[in-house]
């Protein structure tokens, strides 16, 4: 059962402009969100991250979005460059009986055009 | 400073042989998780060792095991191999157990099994 979904696998975007990636869970335990970045033969690389008592986080070019309600997060890239290229993966994490733990979404492709 | 290091980058083994992998925290970073990443199921926990002792489990069969030593390394081990067993298996490490802040992951052993 995927908790952590990322329904879009690709997007493309015009240098410049917004990329916005989606991210929905199932677990209302989830307590924490992150995102991560990965280039191709490179381990995922953290982004951004924010607390399940936020609605907001910015950092840079970087927001991330969470809606809890929706239980719904997103990550706004303005304004995008060729270098964001990468697989997005989003991650939430929890206490569970076996601790604290992480689920991950199964990425979506980024492809910003120059 | 030395970032998370993999080892072997790459393994072709056969069904029914074993394997082990290898991981070498930032110095300095007491907790190590494993993760499997597949195309289809993004990137799932397998458990995660902090000071010796496994702390947190994932859902995967009892093949699956590992473990770490005083200097914080870790080895994962699976044993009797299926075809389904082949993935792109990453090692994250971070200071604290369960830490919120952000995994560092290594660049990944890619497991082909035959």
């Amino acid at each position: 059962d995927q908790q952590v979904k990322q329904n879009s696998p690709s997007l493309s975007v015009q240098e410049g402009r917004i990329s916005i990636l989606n991210c929905d869970y199932t677990n209302s335990m989830f307590d924490y969100f992150l995102w991560y970045k990965k280039y191709p033969a490179e381990g995922p690389t953290f982004l951004i991250s924010i607390s399940s008592i936020k609605d907001k986080n910015e950092d840079g070019r970087f927001t991330v979005f969470l809606n809890k309600s929706a239980k719904h997060l997103s990550l706004h890239i303005v304004p995008s460059q060729p270098g964001d290229s990468a697989v997005y993966f989003c991650a939430a994490s929890g206490y569970f009986s076996t601790g604290n733990q992480f689920y991950f979404g199964t990425g979506t492709s980024l492809t910003v055009i120059p | 400073k030395a970032g998370v290091t993999q080892t072997p980058r790459y393994l072709i083994k056969t069904r029914g042989q074993q394997v082990t992998l290898s991981c070498s925290p930032i110095s300095g970073h007491r907790s190590v998780s494993w993760y499997q990443q597949t195309p289809g199921q993004g990137l799932q926990f397998l458990f995660e060792y902090f000071s010796e002792t496994q702390r947190n489990k994932g859902n995967f069969p009892g093949r699956f095991s590992g473990r770490q030593f005083s200097n914080s390394r870790s080895e994962m081990n699976v044993s009797t191999l299926e075809l389904g067993d082949s993935a792109l298996y990453l090692c994250a490490s971070s200071l604290q157990q369960g830490s919120n802040y952000g995994y560092t992951f290594g660049s990944g052993t890619r497991l082909t099994v035959v």
